[in-house]
């Protein structure tokens, strides 16, 4: 099977720096996505991690960990749009994409 | 290129009945996937497809069906809606590759509801 484990909620004030944890349990492990989705739209891609180590794009990085089964999205520099939901994906060992429950980012003024 | 294109955007069911969700692609992604999401929830996987012809059955299964004839379209069928389906629905799509296909396209959803 395959599971995905993320904070359900996190706050953080504009401009601030902000980490959403993920950590997963899987039979097989190819790498870890991260998407974003704004209320009432659909999911967009942001980055992918193959290999343990940062992955920087812009004011967004991800982080991987393939022994300690865990990865991070790191945003910096908050602006108010950022205020979304954040998820984790990773695919199972018969490569099914599997999708974390999500992580609720409101950014305040 | 349009994308990933999904119709229609709404949709209210009766319980007992059937429909077809379309979806579409132009960008010759040989990957599609059909995801629903509840309220507050994640993405659950419902079927997806590694290219025509081929198809798989994901998490969340029971009460659907799929085909794939063509590379550009991958239809989800719902034969006997029950309220359980009430959702929004994505259709998704994404090329091969190690790392690219990684990267999912998806379609704008399909809200559904079943009463």
């Amino acid at each position: 099977g395959q599971s995905l484990e993320q904070p359900s909620e996190v706050t953080a004030v504009e401009g601030a720096i902000v980490q959403i944890n993920c950590t997963y349990q899987t039979s097989g492990f190819y790498g870890l996505s991260w998407y974003q989705q704004h209320d009432g739209g659909a999911p967009t891609f942001l980055s992918y991690n193959a290999l343990d180590g940062l992955e920087e794009t812009g004011r967004f990085s991800s982080f991987l960990s393939r022994s300690d089964s865990y990865g991070y999205l790191l945003l910096q520099e908050l602006q108010m749009k950022d205020s979304a939901s954040y998820f984790c994906a990773a695919r199972d060992s018969s490569y099914k994409l599997i999708f974390g429950s999500g992580t609720r980012l409101l950014v305040r003024p | 290129n349009a994308g990933v294109t999904q119709t229609p955007k709404f949709r209210i069911l009766k319980i007992g009945q059937s429909m077809t969700l379309q979806c579409a692609q132009d960008m010759n992604h040989n990957y599609m996937y059909w995801y629903r999401q509840d309220p507050g929830m994640g993405l659950k996987l419902i079927y997806y497809s590694v290219g025509a012809g081929i198809t798989d059955k994901g998490e969340v299964p029971n009460g659907y069906n799929v085909s794939r004839s063509t590379t550009e379209d991958f239809p989800l069928r719902l034969e006997l809606a029950a309220p359980s389906q009430t959702s929004v629905y994505f259709c998704a799509s994404s090329t091969t590759g190690l790392a690219t296909n990684e990267k999912l396209f998806f379609g704008s959803g399909t809200q559904l509801s079943v009463l």
